[in-house]
């Protein structure tokens, strides 16, 4: 079946603008998850989604930063006034809570580069 | 605070030489351990877990918990071994992770 798909692959912006990144995880799955993938910082997580519950956003790094998920599907984390700092991969991934193996499946990342 | 520490950048072996990617963490609690691994040009992806205690492509990683250690061992690398290995950490019943820095590993041939 299908997998984790994100949207853009790639986008360059310029500084201050505001840009979108969207997720679509696998059907079903009821647990997705953004994080960032920087030189010198390795693998952040960013924000966390389960079901109905409030979403986990302890490792948004500024609130300039923020995500929805609607209808408990598609996620977009939306970055305002960006900076040179938020160049990154951004992953998406998604899960089945209650499936034993809790294992996340990733997307191919958005590649963010801000000029 | 949970931490994930791989102190290897960079890791290079031959092939059919044996590997072992260290991975040391901190957490207050059980936590779930995974190994996982992103080849060239794909996606990140699960490689283990330490709950399935199974072998994965060769490889095993036991859980130590008097070290807080959970390193990566195959006893003969190929070279498709070669990629990007991180250690994670997530608290039970499935939560966000908690990566280490990853590390590099070349097989050469």
């Amino acid at each position: 079946g299908a997998g984790v798909s994100q949207s853009p692959s790639n986008k360059v912006t310029e500084k201050g603008k505001d840009v979108e990144l969207r997720c679509d995880p696998i059907s079903g799955h009821t647990a997705l998850y953004w994080y960032r993938q920087s030189l010198g910082q390795g693998l952040e997580f960013l924000i966390y989604f389960q079901g109905n519950s409030a979403p986990d956003k302890s490792g948004l790094p500024s609130d300039r930063f923020s995500a929805e998920r609607t209808g408990g599907s598609v996620s977009t984390l939306t970055i305002q006034r960006t900076q040179q700092e938020d160049s990154a991969v951004y992953l998406c991934a998604s899960s089945l809570i209650g499936d034993v193996t809790y294992e996340q499946y990733f997307g191919p990342g958005t590649r963010l580069t801000v000029t | 605070a949970q931490r994930v520490t791989q102190p290897e950048k960079l890791l290079s072996v031959f092939k059919g030489a044996p590997v072992e990617l260290k991975c040391n963490y901190s957490y207050s609690g059980s936590p779930e351990l995974f190994w996982y691994v992103q080849y060239s040009r794909q996606r990140l992806q699960l490689l283990l877990r330490h709950i399935s205690r199974e072998s994965i492509k060769g490889f095993t990683a036991d859980l130590n918990k008097g070290e807080t250690s959970f390193h990566l061992k195959k006893p003969f690398a190929q070279e498709e071994d070669s990629a990007m290995y991180y250690c994670a950490l997530s608290g039970l019943g499935g939560s966000r992770l908690t990566f280490g820095e990853g590390t590099q590993l070349t097989v050469n041939p």
